[in-house]
């Protein structure tokens, strides 16, 4: 079947410092994407999420850039601080499909 | 609103025993979602109900799982027999496809073990 590709890598940042989060997705019939955190012990939370008729989009911190030529998905977090320790999960779904596929997540530490 | 909710937190049971998890979803929500996380295989999808009615149950693995929604505010996730490969985080969500927007709403999840 199809999936949202992502090992579950670490991504290492100091406070401040700005975070690049990426992910390939492989169905090119998704048209929605969702960011999610999840921090430990907690259900995942939705961060921001954007549409395939869109390259970008911003919210407090937070901007979604997608690549649809190459199926790619990015979370820029800036200025990144203790709290967006978690790991980070990107979705896909289609318009008219209530299925929404995880990826496997990547995990973001952040020291102060 | 609460949030969605979901109990037990955590769940220790022994190979065989029946399992039950419970969820209330967001209220006004129309969709509920049965989701379950392990290392191995990440977030995956076991089924999902709209207006109560289960729409998609392909990702629920065998029979000796199954889920009822008999209204709006209150599902369950049933195991029966219980084994250890099911220990895993199961989490349900909940949306509001019919607003437009499609994001979904977890709840805190039950840790299950199985011994």
């Amino acid at each position: 079947g199809e999936s949202v590709g992502l090992h579950l890598p670490t991504l290492s940042v100091q406070e401040g410092d700005n975070s690049i989060i990426n992910c390939a997705y492989s169905n090119s019939a998704s048209d929605y994407f969702i960011w999610y955190k999840q921090e430990s012990g907690k259900g995942p939370q939705f961060i921001i999420d954007i549409r395939s008729n869109m390259d970008k989009r911003q919210g407090q911190r937070v901007t979604v850039l997608l690549n649809k030529t190459v199926k790619h998905l990015s979370l820029q977090i800036a200025a990144t601080q203790p709290g967006d320790s978690a790991v980070y999960f990107c979705a896909e779904k289609r318009t008219g499909f209530q299925k929404l596929v995880f990826g496997t997540g990547t995990r973001l530490l952040v020291s102060p | 609103d609460a949030g969605v909710i979901q109990s037990p937190r955590h769940e220790v049971t022994e190979m065989g025993q029946e399992v039950t998890l419970r969820c209330k979803p967001i209220s006004g929500h129309d969709y509920l979602f049965w989701y379950r996380q392990t290392m191995m295989r990440g977030l995956e999808l076991l089924i999902y109900f709209n207006n109560n009615v289960p729409i998609d149950d392909s990702g629920m693995p065998e029979d000796r799982f199954s889920a009822k929604m008999p209204n709006a505010s209150f599902s369950t996730l049933k195991i029966q027999p219980s084994e250890p490969r099911d220990s895993a985080v199961y989490f349900c969500a909940s949306s509001l496809i019919g607003g437009g927007g499609e994001k979904l709403f977890f709840g805190s999840g039950t840790q299950l073990s199985v011994l």
